[in-house]
């Protein structure tokens, strides 16, 4: 089937600007996570929703960032007030839970630039 | 929460020869220790994983060894060809019945360089 899906695959937003991040993980895959990668650098985490529900949501920087996830499916991460640090490629990746491994199949990501 | 380190973060290695890459982590209650190669502008891919009850684990050119004492792992690549070239991330959690479901806390990558 169908891989992770995320839109738009590139967003330009100007600093000061609300912006949404959209997810469409893997059918059936009840995990579904968000993690950031700046230039260069590593794997952020940032927020994993089990179902519709976020156990763990200690990796969001700050108050402007938020995430949901509706009919154990669609994610969206929303970052409000947008600053230049928030320029980024936002990942989602999704995987089938509970198993006893978590391979985790990402989508291509959204680059995000804050001009 | 657990932290994972990872060294070196780039490597430049001759077509043919092994490289290595190494790892260490925190928790020691961490027991699931998978590798993710990520070639250029491409997203994350699993390569191959470990569990803690395993000292090492093959897959092709490609192996995996873990040191639960020591808490450190290494991605071992032989006989390396170009298109082994890419970014390759370590990472770290904790599975199974008792914790529930942990997310992966990846290490900060490593550059690979095959050099033709």
């Amino acid at each position: 089937g169908a891989g992770v899906s995320q839109s738009p695959s590139n967003k330009v937003t100007e600093k000061g600007k609300d912006v949404e991040l959209r997810c469409d993980p893997i059918s059936g895959h009840t995990a579904l996570y968000w993690y950031r990668q700046r230039l260069g650098q590593g794997l952020e985490f940032l927020i994993y929703f089990q179902g519709n529900s976020a156990p763990d949501k200690s990796g969001l920087p700050s108050d402007r960032f938020s995430a949901e996830r509706t009919g154990e499916s669609v994610s969206t991460l929303t970052i409000q007030r947008t600053q230049q640090e928030d320029s980024a490629v936002y990942l989602c990746a999704s995987s089938l839970d509970p198993s006893p491994v978590e391979k985790l199949f990402f989508g291509s990501g959204t680059q995000l630039s804050v001009l | 929460g657990e932290n994972v380190e990872q060294h070196p973060s780039t490597l430049s290695v001759q077509e043919g020869d092994s490289a290595v890459i190494k790892c260490t982590y925190s928790d020691s209650a961490s027991n699931y220790f998978p590798w993710y190669k990520q070639e250029l502008g491409k997203r994350p891919q699993l390569i191959i994983d470990i569990r803690s009850n395993v000292g090492e684990k093959k897959d092709q050119r490609i192996a995996v060894t873990l040191n639960k004492t020591a808490k450190h792992f290494s991605l071992h690549i032989t006989e390396t060809q170009p298109e082994d070239s890419a970014v390759y991330f370590c990472a770290a959690s904790r599975r199974g019945s008792n914790f529930g479901n942990e997310k992966l806390t990846f290490g900060t990558g490593t550059r690979l360089t095959i050099i033709p």
